[in-house]
Parts: C-alpha cells; sequence; structure tokens
C-alpha cells in the first residue's frame, strides 16, 4: 500500500530553526509536495521537489532524496503565525496526489 | 494560479438530510477533486469530477451517497446524502494546474447533528 508518515505534533521557539520530517512509500513518483494548513482553512502551497537537493524559498527550505524516500521542511526564524499543520503529499505513478496526515506545528514566544 | 470559491463554509444539519457544496473556479480546469479531512487525519480523496462524463470515485465512496455534478470547466458539485454524525468533516474541492501545484477552496466545515 501507499503511506506517508510525518510527526503528528511538533513544538519550536519563536526566533528558532524546526525541521518537519517526512518519509513515503508510494507507487511511483513524480514530485513531492509540502502545503500549510492552518486551522479551519484550506491548505496553501508551498513548496515542490521532484529532484534530489534543497530547494530554498525565503524562510522556508525543503529538502528530497527519492533513494530514501525522505523529504524534510525547514523553516527559520519561527514566527507565531507560523504555527499551523504542515502537510507532506506525493504525486504517484497514477499522478494522484497521496496526502500525509499532517504534522503540527505548535511555536512558543 | 487558481481562486476557487467554495461554499458554504460551514453548516450543521439533520441526520438524514443531504447538502451541496458548490465550488466555482476562475479558471477553466478539466478535472476538479474533492477530498474530506476529518480532524487530525489527512486528506482522502472522494472522486475526481470530469466536465462531461461521470466522475470517478476512489475506493469507499460510492456516488448514491456523493453525487457529483460537473456542468462546466469551471463549476461543481458535491451533494453528501443521506447524512450521518460519521459524515462530520471538512469537504475540499482542489483543482491543479500542470503537475507541480494544488489549489483548493476553502472548505466546508460540515457537522451532522
Amino acid at each position: 500500500g501507499q503511506n506517508i508518515d510525518q510527526p503528528t505534533e511538533m513544538t519550536a521557539t519563536e526566533g528558532a530553526i524546526v525541521q518537519i520530517n517526512c518519509t513515503y512509500q508510494t507507487s511511483g513518483f513524480n514530485g513531492l509536495f509540502w502545503y500549510q494548513q492552518h486551522a479551519g482553512e484550506a491548505p496553501t502551497f508551498l513548496s515542490y521537489n521532484v529532484l534530489d537537493g534543497l530547494e530554498e524559498k525565503g524562510r522556508f527550505s525543503s529538502f528530497l532524496s527519492r533513494s530514501k524516500g525522505y523529504s524534510y521542511l525547514l523553516l527559520k526564524e519561527l514566527q507565531m503565525k507560523d504555527s499551523a499543520s504542515y502537510l507532506c503529499a506525493v504525486r504517484d505513478s497514477n499522478y494522484q496526489l497521496i496526502w500525509g496526515a499532517g504534522t503540527k506545528l505548535i511555536i512558543k514566544p | 494560479s487558481a481562486v476557487i470559491s467554495q461554499k458554504p463554509s460551514r453548516d450543521i444539519c439533520q441526520r438524514g438530510t443531504s447538502l451541496t457544496i458548490q465550488c466555482q473556479v476562475d479558471s477553466q480546469v478539466t478535472m476538479m477533486f474533492w477530498y474530506r479531512q476529518q480532524p487530525g487525519q489527512s486528506l482522502t480523496l472522494i472522486a475526481t469530477a470530469n466536465q462531461g462524463s461521470e466522475a470517478t470515485y476512489e475506493s469507499g465512496f460510492v456516488i448514491d451517497k456523493f453525487p457529483i455534478s460537473r456542468p462546466n470547466l469551471t463549476f461543481s458539485t458535491l451533494t453528501v446524502s443521506n447524512m450521518s454524525p460519521e459524515d462530520s468533516s471538512i469537504y475540499l474541492c482542489s483543482v491543479e494546474q500542470g503537475a507541480t501545484e494544488a489549489f483548493f477552496g476553502q472548505g466546508t466545515r460540515l457537522t451532522v447533528v
């Protein structure tokens, strides 16, 4: 079966750095996505990785290793508004998006 | 990018009734996707709505329970029929542009009492 694993919840301090990991086992691979979802709102796109390596976009970076079935989302200079759930999703060989359950990130002052 | 207007944003419904959720996109798209997200869980794809043909349902979801309409390339509806408390969830419509990004409506938070 297809599976995406990410931690259920993480806590970090304002101004610090946090890394949210995602491992996946899917039938084929056509890209990995990270989305941010604030409580009661729809997911919003953060990043897309299809090749190995690091993609940097401002305070957020995303890393992919296809051979390891592994990705992480790195958030720097954390702000209170970064408190949200972060969803990892993989597009499989049928181009269907397979979603992880999300990681709830709690930022403390 | 695509902007999706989804309504209602929330509703409280009596068991046994039906609710129709609407999604309007600001551009023409071939496929629209309907998801369910239960508290603390991942997005689960209900069905893919194609214009001019019947929707394609995922395992565990059937047309009688979740009828879908797709009358044109910018609009779709999902009906949750004969509701029970187990149908309480957030329902999201989504479109994709190319293979690199998915856009979501604001979501419909449904509570069945």
